[in-house]
């Protein structure tokens, strides 16, 4: 089974833009989270998406948004951009919820300048 | 809320040494606890997922167990060997998907 992918790897963008991010799930999970990772922070959770409804949302500004579609793949955006947003976001899939373990997927290393 | 906090910060121990990561969580009522392993600039790699019903989980040379009591869970590595070098993460949930990490061991195994 192919594993979580993420795209791109990487980004590089100017404060004031906006940026989407995908993650395709590992086939039959239907539970995507996103983290967002930074050396001072550490890793942050973002929100949960289930059968296309965001179930649980972090503590993050209205500028972090997401979806998920049928297939259970699923995007984050981002508006905008702020350089304090620089990080490595990540998302994890897995079966439904809570019992299950996640996988994560390499991540996408955002620079904004 | 939930915080998960994880002593030391940085490890570094001999080859073939057997060491314990710590992990410390405020509420007890987890939902479960997971282990991570992450190597730099990667993403995670789960090790070990204990349920709240569990004591402990065991894979291969890695064991983790859990005290809800305590607030406390440990990864135990036996024999470390040089390919163990990387950041440790525990992370739990009390609901849901929702997991909230601790800020990691760097481990490094000196050959």
């Amino acid at each position: 089974k192919a594993g979580v992918t993420q795209t791109p790897r990487y980004l590089i963008k100017t404060r004031g833009q906006q940026v989407t991010l995908s993650c395709s799930p590992i086939s039959g999970h239907r539970s995507v989270s996103w983290y967002q990772q930074t050396p001072g922070q550490g890793l942050q959770f973002l929100f949960e998406y289930f059968s296309e409804t965001q179930r649980n949302k972090g503590n993050f500004p209205g500028r972090f948004s997401g979806r998920q579609f049928s297939n259970s793949r699923s995007e984050m955006n981002v508006s905008t951009l702020e350089l304090g947003d620089s990080a490595l976001y990540l998302c994890a899939s897995s079966q439904t919820a809570g019992t299950d373990t996640q996988y994560f997927g390499p991540g996408t290393r955002l620079t904004v300048l | 809320k939930q915080e998960v906090t994880q002593i030391p910060a940085a490890l570094s121990v001999p080859e073939g040494e057997n060491l314990v990561l710590n992990c410390s969580f405020t509420d007890s009522a987890i939902y479960n606890l997971q282990w991570f392993r992450q190597d730099p600039g990667k993403g995670l790699t789960s090790l070990l997922l204990i349920q709240s019903s569990q004591r402990e989980q065991t894979s291969g040379r890695l064991n983790a167990s859990l005290d809800k009591s305590s607030g406390r869970s440990t990864l135990y590595i036996a024999a470390s060997q040089p390919g163990d070098s990387a950041t440790y993460l525990c992370a739990a949930t009390n609901t849901g998907n929702q997991f909230y990490f601790g800020t990691g061991t760097s481990l490094t195994v000196i050959p």
